[in-house]
């Protein structure tokens, strides 16, 4: 069975612009959770799908969105890029929840604000 | 909203010797306490969890303790090796808000 899958792995952006990351999860996993990582903050929640809804949500700006699509890929967008949003970029997903069963991350999206 | 520290910051250890990493946490409504480990360069990995109304659980060489009272709780390791080198985080997580996660440990064991 594949394991979840990140598009693109790297990235580099300029401030103001905005990005778009992918995310597909294993077969048959429904839950999809996204986090950032940074040496300074470390690991980050940023929010939870599940089945096209989001269900959870971290303490981020508006600018950080998700969506998730009927087939469970989901998708991150970050608008008006910050310096400060380059980061790690996980992604993780799990058959139906992030607390109800083990997660599974992503090899992770390097994002670079310059 | 809910804060998670976790101490100590960086842990050396010997081959062999037992490690402890403790959290607290705030919101006493936090009912969901995964730990994850995270090797250079890799991705993390759930380790072990443990929920509110548990307040032990182990798996092999390692444990996970829960005291709801003083809000906090704490991985075990024994018998260390030099593959459990890596950065150990926990987190806390309360139903519909979200997953908050300590600073990270990072464990060194030399042989």
């Amino acid at each position: 069975k594949a394991g979840v899958t990140q598009t693109p792995r790297y990235l580099i952006k300029t401030r103001g612009q905005q990005v778009t990351l992918s995310c597909s999860p294993i077969s048959g996993h429904r839950s999809v959770s996204w986090y950032q990582q940074t040496p300074g903050q470390g690991l980050q929640f940023l929010f939870e799908y599940f089945s096209e809804t989001q269900r959870n949500k971290g303490n981020f700006p508006g600018r950080f969105s998700g969506r998730q699509f009927s087939n469970s890929r989901s998708e991150m967008n970050v608008s008006t890029l910050e310096l400060g949003d380059s980061a790690l970029y996980l992604c993780a997903s799990s058959l139906i929840g992030l607390v109800s069963d083990e997660q599974f991350f992503g090899p992770g999206t390097r994002l670079t604000v310059l | 909203g809910e804060n998670v520290e976790q101490h100590p910051s960086t842990l050396s250890v010997q081959e062999g010797d037992s490690a402890v990493i403790k959290c607290t946490y705030s919101d006493s409504a936090s009912n969901y306490f995964p730990w994850y480990k995270q090797e250079l360069g890799k991705r993390p990995q759930l380790i072990i969890d443990i929920r509110s109304n548990v307040g032990e659980k182990k798996d092999q060489r390692i444990a996970v303790t829960l005291n709801k009272t003083a809000k906090h709780f704490s991985l075990h390791i024994t018998e260390t090796q030099p593959e459990d080198s890596a950065v150990y985080f926990c987190a806390a997580f309360e139903a519909g808000t979200a997953l908050i996660f300590g600073k990270g440990t990072t464990l060194s064991v030399s042989s």
